[in-house]
């Protein structure tokens, strides 16, 4: 069995401050982790993935994720957030003995005021 | 990246009636899906759309209710059938290559809501 916990509903940042979406997961064999945003009235847009190899993922619109194997967790970072990052962050996770289906989080609400 | 599209891209809809999505991929994929994600909601995973089969179906989704067709590598749909206001989703298609490493693309999705 493998599950998605995003402990939090909702992440507020100002503009220009660092932004961090929590992730932690679980798995019955070796993760691959994704990263997913959501505009509103969108479908969901590939930020970033980890397979194997270093541990810090770089991926789309100058977003970062960190994996963690003793902590379980795969955190989304952005240095210097955006308005225009405001959205829906989903936090996805595939075990290497499940072929294909993804296990979603249930989101973070990403809030950045000017 | 493939890029998907999705008919219709919303829809509003009398309960009872039954509503046809369909998924349009650019390329030959291995693997299509078909989620919902019901208002306020992460993604639920619907079913897995074969080529030439039966669709996967998980727990809690069934094939009279969700009827699905890939007849080839490229296409696929889902019905939503006898629609009730519970029925109101975003329903969403996303392809891979079927390897566990492979990213999972999703179309733009279909709202529906049902009156």
């Amino acid at each position: 069995a493998q599950s998605v916990a995003q402990p939090e509903d909702q992440v507020n940042v100002a503009e220009g401050n660092p932004l961090t979406v929590k992730c932690t997961y679980s798995v019955s064999g070796n993760p691959y982790l994704f990263w997913y945003v959501q505009y509103p009235n969108r479908g969901l847009q590939f930020l970033l993935k980890y397979i194997t190899g270093d541990n810090l993922v770089k991926g789309s619109y100058g977003f970062e994720a960190e994996f963690n194997k003793s902590q379980t967790s795969f955190h989304l970072k952005k240095p210097s957030a955006l308005v225009s990052d405001s959205a829906l962050y989903f936090c996805a996770v595939r075990s290497t003995d499940s072929w294909g289906k993804l296990q979603f989080g249930a989101g973070t609400q990403v809030v950045v005021t000017p | 990246s493939a890029v998907i599209s999705q008919k219709p891209s919303r829809d509003i809809c009398q309960r009872g009636t039954s509503l046809t999505i369909q998924c349009q991929v650019d390329s030959q994929v291995t693997m299509m899906f078909w989620y919902r994600q019901q208002p306020g909601q992460s993604l639920t995973l619907i079913a897995t759309a074969n080529q030439g089969s039966e669709a996967t179906y998980e727990s809690g989704f069934v094939i009279d209710k969700f009827p699905i067709s890939r007849p080839n590598l490229t296409f696929s749909t889902l019905t939503v059938s006898n629609m009730s206001p519970e029925d109101s989703s975003i329903y969403l298609c996303s392809v891979s290559s079927g390897r566990a490493i492979e990213t999972q693309y999703f179309g733009p999705g279909t709202r529906l809501l049902v009156l």
